[in-house]
């Protein structure tokens, strides 16, 4: 079984730029993760999809981050302006439904400079 | 008081020692508990569920107490290749909601 392919895996914007994510999950996962992790924390969540349906975005920073899902398959997590507090990993993880187990992307590191 | 809390470490333990990892949680009405390791610059991986009983994988036992909201990882004969963040999550809705604890980082030397 193929994993979470994420892209890219690094990028490095200057602050104000605009920025995406890409990410593919496993062939008929119907829930989607993004998740920001910065270095020394844990992943907090910031928007979780079902198909194409957003279940919980209330972590999201909605005034500069958007993330879309549009097909129920592959998802784009944009930020738009980049700030120097947003320099994190963005994982992406997916789960078949009845499932409890997570698998995530190897992630893409963001260095917001 | 943060959602999931863990011990802050980092440990660092003899190769052969037996370490433990203590993780709490703010919400009762949690269903479902995991242990996470996460290698170095890696994406975290599922290390084992906890179950009410307790459960035991090969040199590792998870143990939950629902009354006082409190999971443990116990590591048993530790190996250099433990080394790693062991991250606590809760499901607080049946998979819809994963929390995810700060991380406890765990060194084992030789």
């Amino acid at each position: 079984e193929a994993g979470v392919a994420q892209s890219p895996r690094y990028k490095i914007i200057e602050k104000r730029q605009s920025v995406a994510f890409w990410c593919n999950p496993i062939s008929g996962h119907a829930t989607l993760y993004w998740y920001q992790q910065i270095l020394g924390q844990g992943p907090k969540l910031l928007i979780q999809f079902q198909n194409n349906g957003v279940v919980d975005d209330s972590q999201l920073p909605k005034d500069r981050f958007s993330a879309e899902r549009l097909k129920g398959v592959d998802s784009t997590l944009k930020i738009q302006p980049a700030k120097l507090e947003d320099s994190a990993v963005y994982l992406c993880a997916s789960r078949a439904i009845n499932n409890y187990g997570y698998t995530f992307g190897s992630g893409t590191r963001l260095t917001v400079v | 008081r943060k959602e999931v809390e863990q011990d802050p470490g980092p440990f660092n333990v003899p190769e052969g020692a037996t370490v433990a990892f203590n993780c709490t949680y703010s919400n009762s009405a949690s269903q479902s508990f995991f242990w996470y390791r996460q290698d170095c610059r890696k994406e975290p991986k599922l290390l084992m569920s906890v179950y009410s009983s307790g459960n035991e994988d090969g040199r590792f036992t998870a143990q939950l107490n629902r009354a006082s909201q409190y999971i443990s990882l116990l590591i048993r004969d530790s190996k250099l290749s433990d080394s790693a963040t062991y991250l606590c999550v809760v499901n607080e809705n049946y998979g819809q909601n994963f929390v995810f604890g700060p991380g406890t980082r765990l060194s084992v030397l030789p």
